[in-house]
């Protein structure tokens, strides 16, 4: 069964940094693209990024671009994103999703339970 | 960049009932269309993909049909724990917005 457990969420001030991790199981992680996929209270979903198996592919939203990095340690099988430069509008539920593809059709079948994080002073 | 919408935002309905989400594209986008379902409080679930593929271990009675720019997807007879958002989605392209807006079905 796959299993993903994101974690590293909380309050940051704006401005801030914050590091995500995705501990995944149940499946060969370096197989597959994973993804960070976002929901803002209230609203709905929103693509953030995506890395390709060996990292060599990165795709990030327009609205984090220059600010958040997509990373992965295969042998540890863990999904990372460091969050800089923090807005308040960043404010959201955090999902690591597992890619159907190794190379990245931005088809999300497996999911975390999300990790919040909160950009306030 | 291409535009999901979908349609209605709510939708009411009782245990049993047949029901039609509606997902619009702003241009063609083939068969590349998804749907997902979120329980409140839960991570979104892929129900459909490639607009009819069910996805293993969804109940039959999920539907999903169109191509190019319009999509539905049918819940033949509704369950209670099928009362959630539902996302279209238009994947295997590296655009902004590709997500729809979510319908939320409601218990009349």
């Amino acid at each position: 069964e796959v299993q993903l457990l994101e974690s590293g969420g909380g309050l940051v001030q704006p401005g801030g940094s914050l590091r995500l991790s995705c501990a995944a199981s149940g499946f060969t992680f370096s197989d597959f693209a994973m993804n960070w996929v976002r929901q803002a209270p209230g609203k709905g979903l929103e693509w953030v990024s995506l890395t390709s198996p060996n990292s060599g592919t990165t795709y990030y939203a327009d609205s984090v671009k220059g600010r958040f990095t997509i990373s992965r340690d295969n042998s540890k099988n863990t999904l990372y994103l460091q969050m800089n430069s923090l807005r308040a509008d960043d404010t959201a539920v955090y999902y690591c999703a597992k890619d159907r593809t190794l190379w990245g059709m931005f088809l999300f079948d497996s999911w975390g339970q999300g990790t919040p994080v909160t950009v306030s002073s | 960049d291409i535009r999901m919408t979908q349609s209605p935002s709510t939708l009411s309905a009782s245990v049993g009932d047949r029901v039609t989400i509606t997902c619009r594209a702003s241009q063609s986008i083939g068969s590349w269309l998804a749907w997902y379902q979120q329980r409140p409080g839960k991570a979104p679930k892929l129900l459909l993909y490639k607009a009819s593929s069910l996805e293993s271990g969804v109940p039959s009675r999920f539907s999903g049909s169109g191509s190019g720019t319009e999509f539905t997807l049918t819940i033949s007879s509704l369950q209670p724990d099928d009362f959630a958002t539902y996302y279209c989605h238009h994947y295997n392209t590296y655009h902004m917005y590709t997500f729809g807006q979510g319908t939320k079905l409601e218990i009349k």
